[in-house]
């Protein structure tokens, strides 16, 4: 069964780290674009950041540049989000999915169930 | 950054309507090296992730019940379900690939009139 788990969320303060994983299985994870989208609790969707399968490519959205770090490990068939200088705002449900089809530019067709980061003192 | 606009916020319908949610992009996201629309449609239940039913605009996911579907070209589009069953009941949600970042819309409710 093709599936994504993310681990990692929890509380943390304001100003304080976390680190998120998404651990790949039944498909072969190295040949896949992977992306990390959150969902504020009852709001919508965002993309945070994607990195492609060799991880030659990486992108972020505005607000995370310089505070969130996208990386992976394809041996382990693993995704990351390394989290610093967390704010109330980046509270939300993370979730890790898979890009369509091997490129970089598709829809995401796997998502993981998702892990929540609360952010609050 | 491309702002996609969903409308209406919320829809009631009622059993065996048709529903009807559109999308538009502020720019266009047509590729003209491939004449693909870099545009998905996913539905979102409670407590669930995303399901990705559409991808290229029109393309319907494998396993998507056919009364779905997707059409549209260039900054507008639309989401069709043809007869409502009670399931649908969701969020759902354009995307646009075209460009970094993938922008969502804010979502449209879909619940039974």
């Amino acid at each position: 069964e093709v599936q994504l788990v993310e681990s990692g969320g929890g509380l943390v303060k304001p100003g304080g780290s976390l680190r998120l994983s998404c651990a790949g299985s039944g498909f072969s994870f190295s040949s896949y674009t992977m992306n990390w989208v959150r969902q504020a609790p009852g709001k919508g969707l965002e993309w945070v950041s994607s990195i492609s399968s060799s991880s030659t490519y990486i992108y972020y959205t505005d607000s995370v540049k310089g505070r969130f770090t996208i990386s992976r490990d394809n041996a382990q068939n693993s995704l990351y989000l390394q989290m610093n200088s967390l704010r109330a705002e980046d509270t939300a449900v993370y979730y890790c999915a898979r890009v369509r089809g091997g490129g970089s530019y598709d829809a995401f067709d796997i998502w993981g169930q998702g892990t929540m980061v609360t952010v609050s003192s | 950054d491309i702002v996609m606009t969903q409308s209406p916020d919320s829809l009631p319908v009622s059993l065996g309507e048709r529903a009807t949610i559109n999308c538009k992009s502020s720019q266009s996201v047509l590729h003209s090296s491939n004449n693909k629309n870099y545009l998905a449609w996913y539905q979102q239940k409670p407590g669930q992730p995303p399901k990705l039913l559409i991808y290229w605009a029109s393309t319907r996911e494998s396993g998507v019940p056919d009364r779905f579907s997707g059409s549209g070209s260039g900054t507008d589009f639309t989401l069709t379900i043809s007869s409502l069953q009670a399931e649908d009941v969701a969020v759902y949600y354009c995307q646009q690939y075209f460009s970094t970042p993938h922008t969502f819309g804010q979502g449209t409710k879909l619940d039974i009139k």
